[in-house]
Formats: C-alpha cells, structure tokens, sequence
C-alpha cells in the first residue's frame, strides 16, 4: 500500500520569508511518480511539478524548488522570498507507473496549509 | 479550450436521493479519475476509467457507481446519498503517452441533508 505523509498541518509565515514543505512517502513500487499540487483558496487544484523515481535531481522553477531524496522517501518543496499569493493548500502526492509508462491513480498526503501574512 | 469541466458545481440533496456528478473533458484522455476531498482526508480516489467501457475501483468505492460510454465523459453517481457523501468530488483525466500528468475539474461541492 502506499502512504503519503505531510506532517506540517499548518504553517504560517510572514511575507518575505522561506517555507519548507516536507513530504514523506511510502511505496514498495521501484518505479513511481511523485507531485505537488497547490489548492489556493478558489477550491481548484493546480499542478506544480511531477517528478519520477529515476530522477533525483532537485528543481528550481522561478521562487519554487523541489528536493527529493529517494533516501530518505521524502520530496519536499521550498518557496523563497513567499507571496501573499503563496497562501494556498499545498498536496503531494504519489502514484505507481503503469505499463504504459503513465500515473496510476494518485495518493494524496492530507495537505499542508499555508498562510502567508503580509 | 475548455478542458475538464464539472456539472453540477453545488449541489444540495436529502438522504436516499440518486445524485450523479458530470465530468466531461475535451483532449480525449483516455485516463479519467474520480476523487473526493474531505477536511482531514486530503483527496482520496473513487474509482478511475481507462477507456471507455473499463472502469475500476479506487480506495474508498462503496455507495459510488461510475459508467464510461463515451471516452469524453465519466459520471459518478451516488445511488442512495448518505450524510457521510457530503464532500467535494473533483474529477480529473490524463492522457496515455508517458509520463502525463492528471488534471484536475473544478470540483462540485455535494451537501446530503
């Protein structure tokens, strides 16, 4: 069974500062996919980024980045200099690979909310 | 382009009432997915589709029926709502070649009286 742990209920910062979300998994898939989607305050959920189990390489998308550690089975993601626009719902979220190289249903971390403070 | 839309966005209906939840989407993924959303739950899968015709249970199926004739759309009803359905559903699809990514409707928010 797979597991998806995001132990930081709630965090609030002040604007300007960086933010570590973590995120914990458990799979006994060699393969697989992890995500992180955003659920800002609208209700939809955006994808962030996606990133299989052969690449451990760490992403930087403008203020966001990405650090997984196959290791320590954790992905965790990193906002610097955070926005008032940040405060959001963030998931992860993980999913086996199928046959034809696609995302099998995905299993979702209960989420972790962020609250910038202007 | 519009995607992967959801009908109705709200719904209010009493216990033991048949509901069903639209999805629709216009990139003909062959994927679709349904998940709910509760406080405390994060989001956790209903049932999915990999074609039309071919549908499969997800985590937490019970009370839930889904049908796929057409590749576009993927309707979940609840047969006889209970109090323990009210949630928001959000429907999602992806694509078959590689590593595609879901993508997720806007949700309906379902409140069973």
């Amino acid at each position: 069974a797979q597991k998806v742990t995001q132990a930081q209920t709630e965090i609030s910062v002040v604007e300007k500062e960086d933010v570590t979300l973590d995120c914990v998994y458990e799979t006994r898939d060699t393969t697989y996919y992890l995500f992180w989607y955003k659920q800002p305050p609208s209700g939809e959920l955006v994808f962030l980024i996606r990133r299989n189990s052969f690449d451990e390489q760490n992403e930087i998308s403008g203020r966001y980045s990405w650090n997984f550690q196959k290791s320590t089975s954790s992905f965790n993601f990193t906002i610097t200099a955070s926005q008032v626009v940040d405060s959001a719902v963030y998931f992860c979220a993980l999913s086996a690979i199928d046959s034809g190289g696609g995302a099998d249903g995905l299993t979702f971390g209960k989420g972790t909310h962020l609250i910038i403070q202007p | 382009d519009a995607g992967i839309t959801q009908s109705p966005r709200y719904k209010i209906t009493e216990t033991g009432r048949q509901v069903t939840l639209m999805c629709h989407q216009t990139w003909s993924h062959s994927y679709m997915f349904w998940y709910r959303q509760d406080l405390g739950h994060g989001l956790r899968l209903i049932y999915y589709s990999a074609a039309a015709d071919i549908t499969d249970k997800g985590e937490v199926p019970d009370g839930y029926v889904v049908s796929r004739s057409k590749t576009e759309n993927f309707p979940l009803t609840l047969e006889s709502a209970t109090r323990s359905q009210t949630s928001v559903y959000f429907c999602a699809s992806r694509g078959t070649s590689g590593p595609e990514t879901q993508y997720f409707g806007p949700g309906t928010r379902l409140l069973v009286l």
